[in-house]
This record gives structure tokens, C-alpha cells and sequence, in this order.
């Protein structure tokens, strides 16, 4: 089992501000850093896979960066909406793991209007 | 058809009983997994099927039975399980084995009593 830390582990912001989060992992091995969003009674959505070193995505006003040398991405939220509320969950794959996921604790993300 | 199609929603069984847990996906993908997830801990593997096979078991006890018996399908045969095997079950397909993001279905949430 690999070691996923987020932190933190849950947030309140006031809608309109920006957020982000972080994903720690262990850098040995890296194939691919997943980022999920997940509400409650639905299925984890996948956001982004990430594989290269400085990676950045962006999906609307949801971005990631990735750093596999140091073992950490960051996901940040532009302008949080409540409909935003949810838990964001990172996930590693390595080697190590046969490639299957690992996932973090996540981040529980409160936007209130 | 994008989803990944779990049933049942809901199950509670006796710790004698005999249970399984149906996951369907028709997007061509060749691996599938059982994930379990207790309240306020991540998503922890269980299984990992690669084009039909079991290619990782991760010390599960074996009163948790996985099967896949085409590419479709992947179901769970419960038996004898204890109260703390009560969590959500959620099911999981890739292209393949660690390849892109997960598809993730909406889980069973098992009682056991």
C-alpha cells in the first residue's frame, strides 16, 4: 500500500475565493497521479491524470500542477461555487502497486454562498 | 454507455448469509476492480482483473469471492462475512490495468448484522 497524503482534510470557503489543496506521495517508481471529485451517493469523477514532470491541466476553473520529483500536486479551484462542495480525492499509481490506484484520505471541500 | 453500472444500491445481510455484488461496464475496458471504503478512510483495493484474470489480490479474506466471468462483468460473492466487513463496496474499469482514469460505479453500501 502506498502513502497518500492530502491535506487539508477538510475546508470551508466562502463562495467566490480560490482554493487549492495538495497531494503528497512517495516519488519512486511514479507512472500516473489521479485527481477524483466525489459527492455523496455518486461516483468518484475522474477530473485529471497526470503522468509528466510540471505537468499542468485545466478543466474549467479547476487546474493541477504535478511534481513527481518531489512527489506533490496541487489542485486549485478558481472562483469556489457550492456546487463545487464535494471531496476531492488524489490517487497514485506505480509499479509498486501492480499500477492499480492508491488513494489519499481526501479533502472535503465546503462552499458556502 | 459511459457508466459503470453496480447492483444492488443497498444490501444488509446475516453474517450466515450467501451475497453477491453485480458491477457491468460496456466501454470495451479490460481491467476492472473491487475497491472497499469505510467511512472517513480512502478507497482501499481489494481486487485488480486484467483481461479476465485475477492479477492482484490484496490479502482480502476469502470470504470475499471475486469473479469476472467475461469482459463485461465482475461481481463478489459474499459468504460469512463479520459486521466489519460493512462499507461500500465500489467497482471500477480502466482501458486497461493502471491505463487512464478509472470509470467509477456508485458502489453498494453492504450491512452487515
Amino acid at each position: 500500500i502506498l502513502n497518500v497524503e492530502q491535506s487539508p482534510q477538510s475546508l470551508h470557503v466562502q463562495e467566490g475565493d480560490s482554493t487549492n489543496f495538495t497531494c503528497s506521495f512517495p516519488s519512486s517508481n511514479f507512472y500516473a497521479l489521479h485527481w477524483y471529485r466525489w459527492e455523496t451517493a455518486k461516483s468518484p469523477e475522474a477530473l485529471f491524470v497526470m503522468t509528466l514532470n510540471g505537468d499542468e491541466k485545466k478543466k474549467g476553473r479547476i487546474s493541477a500542477t504535478l511534481n513527481t520529483k518531489e512527489g506533490y500536486s496541487y489542485l486549485y479551484i478558481k472562483g469556489s461555487q457550492p456546487e463545487d462542495s464535494a471531496t476531492y480525492l488524489c490517487a497514485l499509481s506505480n509499479s509498486n502497486s501492480g499500477y492499480a490506484l492508491n488513494f489519499g484520505k481526501g479533502t472535503s471541500l465546503l462552499v458556502t454562498p | 454507455d459511459t457508466e459503470v453500472t453496480q447492483t444492488p444500491k443497498h444490501l444488509v445481510m446475516g453474517m450466515t448469509n450467501k451475497k453477491s455484488l453485480k458491477c457491468e461496464q460496456h466501454m470495451g475496458h479490460r481491467a476492472m476492480y473491487w475497491y472497499k471504503q469505510k467511512a472517513k478512510k480512502p478507497p482501499e483495493l481489494m481486487f485488480v482483473y486484467s483481461y479476465e484474470k485475477l492479477s492482484i489480490n490484496e490479502s482480502v479474506p476469502s470470504r470475499f469471492s471475486p469473479e469476472c466471468p467475461n469482459s463485461s462483468l465482475l461481481n463478489l460473492h459474499l459468504h460469512a462475512l463479520q459486521p466489519e466487513d460493512s462499507a461500500l463496496y465500489l467497482c471500477a474499469s480502466s482501458h486497461r490495468q493502471g491505463a487512464g482514469g478509472y470509470t467509477f460505479g456508485s458502489g453498494t453500501r453492504l450491512t452487515v448484522v
